[in-house]
């Protein structure tokens, strides 16, 4: 199975300030997936990270909010830029491994700003 | 419109009673699906995975269908108790290598 090392587990942040979240892999993975959860709602994908070319966003993300960095096939970042309140929620990160048999999650990263 | 539906959004049941849960799927080529149970502030956890050539697999008290042909699936959870309230997701992963959830069940299990 993969191993995903997502860090930090928490954090807690002044607004307009940024935050950057890594995840990291044990193995080399395709594409990393990057979900938002709000308190009291279920995930939602802000966007697909593939290395070698810009990240995918979903409706109602975009980059310079949620930069998005993937140097390679086992490791990406997603910063939270110039942070808000609504901005308070878990992220995580995921990857599809194994040609698609196999689906691994990132611990979270519960961030709340203040 | 959402590649994965999940129905219904909520759902509140008393203890003891049955309930089943929806979803939907419009991704191809299909290589499987997960059922996910997550509890609050807690990450994802896999209950059931469904290759294209299984139509229904048990864990418990969870039992999960899969229509290949219709791109439908359920989770039927039996003699429902306090500790099933969380989020059920339903996650598809195609074309290989990509994946894309469900927005989620939300049941609740009432004493």
């Amino acid at each position: 199975s993969a191993v995903i090392s997502q860090k930090p587990s928490r954090d807690i942040c002044q607004r307009g300030t940024s935050l950057t979240i890594q995840c990291q892999v044990d193995s080399q993975v395709t594409m990393m997936f990057w979900y938002r959860q709000q308190p009291g709602q279920s995930l939602t994908l802000i966007a697909t990270a593939n290395q070698g070319s810009e990240a995918t966003y979903e409706s109602g993300f975009v980059i310079d909010k949620f930069p998005i960095s993937r140097p390679n096939l086992t490791f990406s970042t997603l910063t939270v830029s110039n942070m808000s309140p609504e901005d308070s929620s878990i992220y995580l990160c995921s990857v599809a491994a194994f040609g698609g048999a196999e689906a691994f999650f990132g611990q979270g990263t519960r961030l709340t700003v203040v | 419109k959402n590649q994965v539906e999940q129905s219904p959004q909520s759902l509140i049941i008393l203890e003891g009673k049955n309930c089943t849960l929806q979803c939907n799927y419009t991704v191809s080529p299909f290589s499987n699906l997960r059922w996910y149970k997550q509890d609050t502030g807690r990450g994802p956890v896999s209950l059931t995975i469904m290759t294209f050539s299984e139509n229904t697999k048990s864990n418990g008290r969870y039992t999960a269908t899969l229509d290949a042909d219709t791109k439908q699936s359920s989770l039927h959870i039996t003699a429902s108790q306090l500790s099933d309230s969380a989020s059920y997701i339903c996650v598809v992963l195609y074309n290989n290598n990509d994946m894309r959830f469900g927005a989620g069940t939300r049941l609740t299990v009432k004493p």
